[in-house]
């Protein structure tokens, strides 16, 4: 158990559509970082934030957005969803912004399918 | 612009063999490396790393070697167990004068044999 906790598990809906991805990160951890991964995809950088505050941002469509709350847990917004935003989306936390010998703890994900 | 390449889609080895997975780059500003598994349903989960001022790194049965010249850095597995089969990723940081997030290579799925 990574202590990083997503929710919800598996998600399906419709295209057009809205939904919010949660999660909570490691206990004193202060960075969360969301990744997108496609069918034989890689990890794809979406968006970083630190204590709070946008940090890095990488590929996310402007379609998504996310943000940091003051309880460190954090949300993904995905909307007017397409048949391509289905992926596997994982939350990871670090205590930092990845100062050397930092690494990423990583929660079990959530299943999109956009139908 | 694929930043970190892992070229092998996967890789079977039998039992008690060593495994190998490779990972190229191409940012020189990366300085720090690491290798996550990844089991079906499951999120990564951190393996190993190796800051660029070292070229290897052991812990237990794997080892990872870098070389900045090439550009390259493998994971090693001695001896495989099919315990090991998952899938590989290779990610690479700047650390905080880059992008502050790691890249991640698409991976390898190796599969360790009975």
């Amino acid at each position: 158990d990574s202590g990083v906790t997503q929710t919800p598990k598996h998600l399906i809906t419709a295209t057009g559509q809205r939904v919010t991805l949660r999660c909570s990160p490691r206990s004193g951890d202060l960075s969360v970082y969301w990744y997108q991964q496609s069918l034989d995809q890689g990890l794809q950088f979406l968006i970083q934030y630190y204590n709070g505050e946008e940090r890095a941002k990488g590929n996310i469509l402007e379609r998504f957005s996310a943000q940091q709350f003051p309880d460190l847990h954090s949300e993904l917004n995905l909307s007017s969803l397409e048949l391509g935003d289905s992926a596997l989306y994982f939350c990871a936390s670090s205590v930092g912004v990845l100062a050397t010998n930092e690494k990423l703890f990583f929660g079990s994900g959530t299943q999109l399918s956009v139908l | 612009d694929q930043q970190v390449k892992q070229n092998s889609p996967s890789l079977s080895v039998q039992e008690g063999r060593i495994s190998i997975l490779n990972c190229d780059y191409t940012n020189s500003m990366f300085d720090y490396f690491l290798w996550y598994k990844k089991y079906p349903a499951e999120g990564p989960t951190f393996l190993i790393s190796i800051s660029s001022i070292k070229d290897k790194n052991e812990d237990g049965r794997f080892t990872v070697f870098l070389n900045k010249s090439a550009k390259h850095l493998s994971l090693h597995i001695v001896p495989s167990q099919p315990g090991d089969s998952a899938v590989y990723f290779c990610a690479a940081s700047a650390g905080v004068n880059y992008g502050q997030n790691f890249v991640f290579g698409p991976g390898t799925r190796l599969s360790v044999l009975p």
